[in-house]
């Protein structure tokens, strides 16, 4: 069976424009979790999404906005980019929002804002 | 605020060395602890849940209410579990699964 599977890989962008990074979950699982990993840190919070709705969200601006699909999967859109942006964006499911669900993680998708 | 503090950026044992990865937490209500591990070139993925008490590679970490710790400990370590690991709280919130990530530790474990 797959692993939580997230595209682009690598991609570098200019400051102010926008970007969408993509993400399939596991199968069977209906949530979809976003986490923005900066160098030297641990994985921070952005949101998570269960059937489609945003259940949710850490400290980020509006500029981070996300849709589920009716398939599960989701996208990540960040507007205005700013070089502060520039990192390792995670996507991660479970199989619902409960406390102690494990949590399986994408390999991530690198972000470098120029 | 919840608060996961891994006081150890980097950490080096020699194998077959005891290994101990600290742990600290800040949270008001009953915790649900985690250890993930991202080995080199590899996704980040979990090691062991408190709520499993079990022990995965050897590894087994105790949550100790009083102390807030949860500390991740492994007798005889091997070189093999050179790698990353993070130590992360699950809080609820609006509705949510949010995992709260302490800094991380870098293992290194020397032949």
């Amino acid at each position: 069976d797959a692993g939580v599977t997230q595209s682009p890989t690598h991609l570098i962008k200019t400051r102010g424009q926008h970007v969408t990074l993509r993400c399939s979950p596991i199968s069977g699982h209906k949530s979809v979790s976003w986490y923005q990993q900066v160098l030297g840190q641990g994985p921070q919070f952005i949101f998570q999404y269960y059937e489609k709705e945003e259940r949710g969200r850490g400290n980020f601006p509006d500029r981070f906005s996300a849709r589920q699909f009716p398939n599960y999967s989701s996208e990540l859109n960040v507007n205005a980019l700013l070089l502060g942006d520039s990192a390792l964006y995670l996507c991660a499911s479970s199989i619902n929002t409960y406390s102690g669900n494990t949590i399986y993680f994408g390999e991530g998708s690198w972000l470098t804002v120029v | 605020a919840q608060r996961v503090t891994q006081p150890e950026k980097l950490l080096s044992v020699f194998k077959g060395a005891p290994v101990e990865l600290k742990c600290n937490y800040s949270y008001s209500g009953s915790p649900e602890l985690f250890w993930y591990v991202q080995y080199s070139r590899q996704r980040l993925q979990l090691l062991l849940r408190h709520i499993s008490r079990e022990s995965i590679k050897g590894f087994t970490a105790d949550l100790n209410k009083g102390e807030t710790s949860f500390h991740l400990k492994k007798p005889f370590a091997q070189e093999e579990d050179s790698a990353m690991y993070y130590c992360a709280l699950s809080e609820p919130i609006q509705g949510a699964q949010k995992l709260v990530f302490g800094q991380g530790t870098r293992l290194t474990i020397n032949p």
